[in-house]
């Protein structure tokens, strides 16, 4: 069974640029998140989908940051423009249902880094 | 709303030595309680979750937690370590009810000495 996937694995942009990831969900799984980690820091949550539905976007930056799931599979991040401070790894995740004790299953994350 | 704090940031320990990650959270409603381990340059991986039950909990890669509700703490340890062990691990807690939000400490970075 295949993972979450998620591209690009590296950016590197020039502050005030935009940019977006992509994220491909483990089939099946409703429910999709899209997480910032900051360097030496845990997970933070900026939104949750149940299929296309946001959910949980209360953390989400809504001045430059957007994110959509159309058909409620796959899911586009998007920075526009990019601060400086949005380097950060940005993670996408999944889960089965929407219970809280569900496992949420991860990406391997796209490094960002804006110069 | 939860918090979790993970005690130490590094922990370095020599391989076949045991270790304990430790982790205390925050809560006013019941939690479930979460290990995460993220390998160099891979996302985050499920080692073992408390959900209800007994309070020691059994992972993956010989891993072990033991849930205590008076001293709001959920200890991860594994008796004895390997260099593949060697990784980031985080500990996660979500309210057992209401809105669905799983909160992370800030982590524990695991260093396997040979």
């Amino acid at each position: 069974e295949a993972g979450v996937v998620q591209s690009p694995r590296y950016k590197i942009i020039e502050k005030k640029q935009p940019v977006a990831f992509w994220c491909n969900p483990i089939s099946g799984h409703n429910t999709l998140y899209w997480y910032r980690q900051n360097l030496g820091q845990g997970p933070e949550l900026l939104i949750r989908y149940e299929n296309e539905e946001a959910v949980d976007d209360s953390q989400l930056p809504k001045d430059r940051f957007s994110a959509e799931r159309l058909k409620g599979v796959d899911s586009t991040l998007k920075i526009q423009p990019a601060e400086l401070g949005d380097s950060a790894v940005y993670l996408c995740a999944s889960s089965a249902g929407l219970a809280n004790q569900e496992t949420q299953y991860f990406g391997p994350g796209t490094r960002l880094l804006v110069l | 709303a939860q918090s979790v704090t993970q005690l130490d940031s590094q922990v370095p320990v020599f391989e076949e030595a045991p270790v304990e990650l430790r982790c205390n959270y925050s809560s006013s409603v019941s939690v479930y309680l979460f290990w995460y381990v993220q390998y160099p340059n891979q996302g985050l991986q499920l080692l073992l979750k408390y959900l209800s039950g007994s309070t020691l909990v059994k992972g993956i890669n010989g891993f072990e937690a033991e849930f205590n509700k008076s001293q709001t703490s959920f200890h991860l340890r594994k008796p004895s370590v390997h260099i593949s062990d060697t990784a980031e691990y985080f500990c996660a807690v979500s309210a057992s009810q209401g809105a669905q939000k799983l909160v992370f400490g800030q982590g524990t970075r695991l260093t396997i000495n040979p």
